[in-house]
């Protein structure tokens, strides 16, 4: 079965330092998502991505963070300048059209210190 | 407007028993309900999903039930068993808003004693 592959399964860094989160969504997906879960809470949407540009990001997505598809498997979330609160479980997702569902991949595991 | 409420935060009941989870909505725009299921390290996986058409949808054990008007819906898991002890996250969506990005609820920890 298809599934959304997220590496590394967890990051360690320093505050301060810039990390890349990589995701490999379904391969006849066209749209991916990022979301975040801080440990214990609900998880939060940070961005949605479709036809190589940003289609939607919410608040906590600000000018710290980027998304990119550098060819064409690879969607990668990438952290500038961490911070102690971006500690958190990332999730990729990836859906194949814009009204179906979004399956989840095993997450990003990123503690900041 | 965008937030989804999900009760309870924890639950815990005996197997062979029946697990009830809600949520509400407010945003009218939201067509599309989903509840996914997340095991402790892992990521959420779908297990259900329901569009507002239809008042119940069922698969296997596990059944949504959906009230328009209220502006609620709910998780019924038949025949319970340790194996669907988990976290349950209700989502809304909108398939207007161009995006169709979900809205979680804040989670139910279920637990299910044997």
């Amino acid at each position: 079965e298809p599934e959304v592959t997220q590496t590394p399964s967890h990051q360690v860094t320093q505050m301060g330092q810039e990390v890349i989160l990589r995701c490999v969504p379904i391969s006849n997906h066209l749209y991916f998502y990022w979301y975040r879960q801080i440990l214990g809470q609900k998880v939060e949407f940070l961005v949605s991505f479709y036809n190589n540009e940003i289609s939607e990001k919410s608040e906590i997505f600000d000018d710290q963070f980027s998304v990119e598809r550098p060819d064409g498997s690879n969607f990668t979330l990438k952290i500038r300048s961490t911070k102690l609160e971006d500690s958190a479980m990332y999730f990729c997702a990836s859906s194949e059209f814009i009204n179906t569902e979004a399956f989840f991949g095993q997450g990003t595991r990123l503690t900041v210190v | 407007q965008q937030q989804v409420k999900q009760s309870p935060q924890s639950l815990i009941v005996q197997k062979g028993g029946i697990s009830i989870i809600n949520c509400a909505y407010e945003n009218t725009a939201f067509d599309y309900f989903p509840w996914y299921q997340q095991f402790p390290g892992k990521g959420p996986a779908l297990l259900i999903a329901i569009r507002p058409d239809v008042s119940e949808k069922k698969e296997g054990r596990f059944t949504i039930s959906f009230n328009k008007s209220a502006k609620q819906f709910s998780l019924h898991i038949m025949d319970s068993q340790p194996g669907d002890s988990a976290t349950y996250f209700c989502a809304a969506a909108s398939t207007t808003s161009g995006t169709y990005k979900y809205i979680f609820g804040t989670g139910t920890r279920l637990k299910v004693l044997a």
